[in-house]
């Protein structure tokens, strides 16, 4: 199947600094990729809708000023957590649907290997 | 939006048992319903997924059976083995055009006992 890489797989910062992950999809195009937070031992919970090109669409709850996505090209999109804090500490994954265009539902959905955020 | 419930939340079996799990989802318009199994700390991988066309389908020791009237659909692992201990999850999601985002259910910890 297609794959999406993660980067990093396990960052530490200091509260108050800002974390970058990369979600890169390797042998496809991916004009939308999500993102999600898990907590140990919980669910998946998605974050936000990244789209080539234009703005991320948040879910509710999530400060789209804390957690910044850029989806600069058809393979990168970036999650920026900004002056974070030790409650941001969590795992945080990408995933990215395989195909162009909005027509069809027989694209794939693939994730990324996760990030551990750890802030300290 | 859409809201799946899964059970059981921890499910343990003997090895060559079979094991099912359970999800309801709210959104009848949702269409496209995959199942992931997640080891810890490690990406969740697909193991398999059905649309809504079809009621059933099969992959191995792992099928999956939907029922679009009542809402809810089920996997099933048949022999199972000590390596099928994971995390299991469903999700819905609504296919078509970019709304591709899938709604998981809480997980359901499978532990398979040699």
């Amino acid at each position: 199947g297609a794959v999406v890489s993660q980067h990093p797989s396990r960052v530490i910062c200091k509260s108050g600094t800002s974390v970058k992950i990369e979600c890169r999809s390797l042998d496809f195009q991916a004009t939308t990729m999500f993102w999600y937070r898990q907590f140990p031992k919980q669910s998946l919970m998605l974050m936000a809708t990244s789209n080539e090109g234009s703005k991320a669409t948040y879910e509710q709850g999530v400060e789209k000023d804390k957690f910044l996505i850029n989806h600069a090209s058809l393979t990168l999109s970036t999650l920026t957590v900004t002056s974070a804090h030790p409650e941001d500490s969590s795992f945080y994954i990408c995933s990215a649907r395989e195909g162009l265009g909005g027509g069809g539902w027989g694209n794939t959905i693939y994730f990324g290997e996760g990030s551990w955020l750890t802030v300290v | 939006g859409e809201n799946v419930e899964q059970h059981p939340s921890t499910l343990s079996v003997q090895e060559g048992d079979s094991a099912v799990i359970k999800c309801t989802y709210s959104d009848s318009a949702s269409n496209y319903f995959p199942w992931y199994k997640q080891e810890l700390g490690k990406r969740p991988q697909l193991i398999i997924d059905i649309r809504s066309n079809v009621g059933e389908k099969k992959d191995q020791r792992i099928a999956v059976t939907l029922n679009k009237t009542a809402k809810h659909f089920s996997l099933h692992i048949t022999e199972t083995q000590p390596e099928d201990s994971a995390v299991y999850f469903c999700a819905a999601s609504l296919g078509g055009g970019s709304n591709y985002k899938l709604t998981f259910g809480k997980g359901t910890l499978l532990t398979v006992n040699p």
